[in-house]
């Protein structure tokens, strides 16, 4: 079974862009995770997915969204991008019953 | 407020040698606990992972890690460090009828030849 995939694996943007994030879930999985990794704040909890309807929010300001599709697919955009939103984004992926997270290679957003 | 503690920053250890990781959580109901490991520029792998039973858990790579309630601890040991094992590892809960996990700031284990 093919693990989840993230695309693109690199980015460098500069300020004021935006950008979109893919994810692809492990086939059956319908739950879908988004965290932003930095050395300063570690792990921090973006938003999930189910069934195409956000069902949990962190505390991101609302520059920061996403979307699943009805294939289970999700994507994140970020707008008006800042230097300090630099950082490593997972992408995690769960069973309906939502208890292990699967996790994506990540994809590495550097800010200019 | 729920949180996850990893005291531990840093720790170093000799190849060949015993590893504990410290995890501390504050939740008020029996949670669901995990380890993942982090290599550099990858994403995270479950070690391992609690929900009940046994408070002795086995996990890959010949992890272990137990659940004590009256500490609120979760501990992840392994009896022989190998090189390969130096990365970066997150002890998680998940509580009160969340799906999220909650990480901690994580543990970077160095490990020397």
């Amino acid at each position: 079974k093919a693990g989840v995939t993230q695309t693109p694996r690199y980015l460098i943007k500069t300020r004021g862009q935006q950008v979109t994030l893919s994810c692809s879930p492990i086939s059956g999985h319908r739950s879908v995770s988004w965290y932003q990794q930095t050395p300063g704040q570690g792990l921090q909890f973006l938003f999930e997915y189910f069934s195409e309807t956000q069902r949990n929010k962190g505390n991101f300001p609302g520059r920061f969204s996403g979307r699943q599709f009805s294939n289970s697919r999700s994507e994140m955009n970020v707008s008006t991008l800042e230097l300090g939103d630099s950082a490593l984004y997972l992408c995690a992926s769960s069973r309906p019953t939502g208890d292990e997270q699967f996790f994506g290679p990540g994809t590495r957003l550097t800010v200019l | 407020a729920q949180s996850v503690t990893q005291p531990d920053i840093h720790i170093t250890v000799s190849e060949g040698a015993s590893l504990e990781l410290r995890c501390n959580y504050s939740y008020g109901a029996t949670p669901y606990l995990f380890w993942y490991v982090q290599s550099p520029g990858q994403g995270l792998q479950l070690l391992l992972k609690y929900f009940s039973g046994d408070t002795l858990v086995q996990g890959i790579k010949g992890f272990e890690a137990e659940f004590k309630r009256s500490q609120s601890s979760f501990n992840l040991r392994k009896p022989s460090v190998h090189w390969s094992d130096a990365a970066e590892y997150f002890c998680a809960v998940i509580s009160g009828g969340s799906y999220i996990p909650t990480f901690g700031r994580g543990t970077s284990l160095i490990v020397h030849p």
